[in-house]
C-alpha cells in the first residue's frame, strides 16, 4: 500500500497569506490527523477528521482550520500567515484494522513564512 | 494526560545497545507506552507499544516495570541509521484518545561510526 502522501513538500509564503495543505491517507484509513511540528513547541496536534467530521481539536486559534472529503483525503487551511506559522506541518492516519495501535505520518510540508 | 520525562540526548556507537528510559510517574490504569521515532525531515514512525512487562518486536523491545511509572526503549545493535530523536507517549489507545498523539521533547540519539 502507498503511504501518505502530503502536498507540496515545501512552500514559502508571506505575512498575511494563506495556505492549503493537503494530505491523502493511507488507503482505506478514514482517520486523519494534523501536526505543527517546531523547534520550540515540538510536535503539537491540530486537529483530527473522521468521515468528513472534525472529531478533536488542539489548542490553535480559528487562522488553522480544516476539512476532509469522501475520499478521505484532507485539507488544512492557514489564513493570515503569521511568522510564527512557520512549521513542518505532519498528517497522520489511522484506522484500528491496521493491526497495531498507531499513526502513520507523511513527510510533512515544510511551510516557510517570511 | 500522564507527563513524561526522558533524557534529551544520548549518544552511541555501532554495534552497540541503546537503553532510552522514560519517567511517567502519573501513568493512569487505561495507558498505554507508545514509542515513535523521527528521523530528520520526516514524519514520526511506530515503533512499539506495551501495557506491562516486556514486548519485543522485530527492531526494538520494551520493559515495563510492575509499578509501570516509567519504561525503557532498548534498541540493540545500533547502526548509523538509527540516529534519530526517539518520542516516548504514554495515553490511551488512539481511539479512545480521539487519534490524538501527545508528545514530550524526544531522545536525540546520535550513533556514532
Amino acid at each position: 500500500k502507498a503511504g501518505v502522501t502530503q502536498t507540496p513538500r515545501y512552500l514559502i509564503k508571506t505575512r498575511g497569506q494563506q495556505v492549503t495543505l493537503s494530505c491523502s491517507p493511507i488507503s482505506g484509513h478514514r482517520s486523519v490527523s494534523w501536526y505543527q511540528q517546531t523547534p520550540g513547541q515540538g510536535l503539537q496536534f491540530l486537529f483530527e477528521y473522521f468521515s468528513e467530521t472534525q472529531r478533536n481539536k488542539g489548542n490553535f486559534p480559528g487562522r488553522f482550520s480544516g476539512r476532509q472529503f469522501s475520499n478521505s483525503r484532507s485539507e488544512m487551511n492557514v489564513s493570515t500567515l503569521e511568522l510564527g506559522d512557520s512549521a513542518l506541518y505532519l498528517c497522520a492516519s489511522s484506522s484500528p484494522a491496521s493491526g497495531r495501535d498507531e499513526q502513520f505520518f507523511g513527510p510533512g510540508t515544510r511551510l516557510t513564512v517570511l | 494526560l500522564a507527563k513524561t520525562t526522558q533524557p534529551i540526548s544520548m549518544d552511541s556507537y555501532e554495534g552497540q545497545e541503546v537503553n532510552i528510559t522514560c519517567s511517567h510517574n502519573n501513568i493512569a490504569t487505561n495507558d498505554y507506552i507508545t514509542w515513535y521515532q523521527q528521523f530528520p525531515s520526516q514524519g514520526p514512525r511506530f515503533i512499539i507499544q506495551g501495557y506491562k512487562t516486556k514486548v519485543t518486536n522485530e527492531v526494538a523491545s520494551l520493559f515495563i516495570p510492575a509499578d509501570r511509572k516509567s519504561s525503557t526503549l532498548s534498541l540493540p545493535r545500533v547502526s548509523l541509521s538509527d540516529t534519530a530523536v526517539y518520542y516516548c507517549l504514554v495515553g490511551g489507545l488512539l481511539k479512545a484518545a480521539g487519534n490524538k498523539l501527545t508528545f514530550g521533547g524526544g531522545t536525540r540519539v546520535l550513533v556514532k561510526p
